[in-house]
């Protein structure tokens, strides 16, 4: 167990839907991650954010946004879905940035029918 | 940009057979490279990490070196188990502009037979 907590694990949707996921990262941990794990494009990171503030933006569609609360616990928003955004969105944190090792949650599989 | 190229799976091997996962990888600059496994219907778990040129990073009986002059990062293990049956993640850490993203090869996966 990382300590990284993620919900819901499974949601199924349809097209043209939106849909909200909730990480919570490691008690202590100020910066979140999120990547996608599709078949066709493997792992990509998708957004980071420390502290509430966005550090770095990966291949993150415009569909798609997060934010980091106070509490540090993070949501990725996914709208007007499609058939492409089925996939495995796993969350991360750790400490600060930089070279800190990211401590992954269990994901969260979104299919969209 | 910066890229990481895993060797191609499946791979199968018997129970106590000698492991090597090829990775290499291509960056600017000096990124840390690490080993994640995913284990069936699980997240990602860190494997093993190295920062710098000539670091081995080592857990579990797995072992990879940081060899810069070959921009490689292979994983090995002296004698594998069934339960060392996952898939096997390469990445780099990708540090532009004081923020961290992980840059993953496409995973590797393993099967050990008894």
């Amino acid at each position: 167990d990382s300590g990284v907590t993620q919900t819901p694990k499974h949601l199924i949707t349809a097209t043209g839907q939106r849909v909200t996921l909730r990480c919570s990262p490691r008690s202590g941990d100020l910066s979140v991650y999120w990547y996608q794990q599709s078949l066709d494009q493997g792992l990509q990171f998708l957004i980071q954010y420390y502290n509430g503030e966005e550090r770095a933006k990966g291949n993150i569609l415009e569909r798609f946004s997060a934010q980091q609360f106070p509490d540090l616990h993070s949501e990725l928003n996914l709208s007007s879905l499609e058939l492409g955004d089925s996939a495995l969105y796993f969350c991360a944190s750790s400490v600060g940035w930089g070279t800190d090792t990211q401590y992954f949650g269990p994901g969260t599989r979104l299919t969209v029918l | 940009g910066n890229s990481v190229t895993q060797m191609e799976g499946p791979v199968t091997l018997s129970e106590e057979a000698f492991l090597t996962i090829n990775c290499t990888y291509t960056a600017t600059g000096y990124p840390s490279l690490f080993w994640y496994v995913q284990y069936p219907g699980e997240g990602l778990q860190l494997l093993l990490k190295a920062t710098k040129a000539d670091d081995k990073g080592s857990n579990k009986g797995f072992e990879a070196t940081y060899r810069k002059e070959t921009t490689s990062f292979h994983l090995e293990k002296g004698s594998v188990q069934v339960s060392d049956s996952a898939v096997y993640f390469c990445a780099l850490s990708d540090d532009g502009q004081g923020a961290q993203k992980l840059v993953f090869g496409q995973g590797t996966r393993l099967t050990i037979n008894p």
